[in-house]
């Protein structure tokens, strides 16, 4: 089967760095992608991995390592408006973007 | 600010209406999705649509039809639907499907309540 984890909740102090991580098992691998997503909205693109390493984008990093099936996004500089659910997403072997079941950061003054 | 556009953004309709939900995008994508989402729940795939034609149905219940009119519209149209069909019904688009890089980009979502 296809499946993706995530933490349900993660909750970090203003100002901080937090991790929040994500594992998969898919029947093919084309990338790993970042999606934000505030209450009320709609889910906005962060990031992509499709190779090795980290990518930097600003606040926010992405790591991959496709040897262990893993992933992560870094957030630093925690603002109170990182507050939203964080969803990891892959491409899998039949076309289908796939999503975890999203982070809930929680981010505290 | 999204390049996927939708309406309507709030639609209540009742189990015998018919209605239908738009979405465009100008950014010369091959590929186009429609996603349903619940409450503190990830988006799941309904609909894939690349190059204009249906490619990937995800067993969804036919009072759901999708409709491709040219490379920049997607419709979903609704009929005899139930009320645990409401949900945020987000249209993405992509460049291509099974391209490399799968960065897809969604639209600000339709809140469908059904009654």
């Amino acid at each position: 089967g296809q499946s993706l984890e995530q933490p349900s909740e993660v909750t970090a102090v203003e100002g901080a760095i937090v991790q929040i991580n994500c594992t998969y098992q898919t029947s093919g691998f084309y990338g790993l992608s970042w999606y934000q997503q505030h209450d009320g909205g709609a889910p906005t693109f962060l990031s992509y991995n499709a190779l090795d390493g980290l990518e930097e984008t600003g606040r926010f990093s992405s790591f991959l390592s496709r040897s262990d099936s893993y992933g992560y996004l870094l957030l630093q500089e925690l603002q109170m408006k990182d507050s939203a659910s964080y969803f990891c997403a892959v491409r899998d072997g039949d076309d289908k973007i796939i999503f975890g079941k999203g982070t809930r950061l929680h981010i505290l003054p | 600010d999204t390049e996927v556009t939708q309406t309507p953004k709030h639609l209540v309709m009742g189990m015998t209406n018919k209605k239908s939900l738009k979405c465009e995008q100008h950014m010369g994508h091959r590929a186009m999705y429609w996603y349903k989402q619940k409450a503190k729940k990830p988006p799941e795939l309904m609909f894939v649509y690349s190059y204009e034609k249906l490619s990937i149905n995800e067993s969804v219940p036919s009072r759901f039809s999708p409709e491709c009119p040219n490379s920049s519209l997607l419709n979903l149209h609704l009929h005899a639907l139930q009320p645990e069909d409401s949900a945020l019904y987000l249209c993405a688009s992509s460049q291509e499907v099974g391209q490399g890089r799968n960065t897809i980009y969604f639209g600000e979502g339709s809140w469908l309540t059904v009654v």
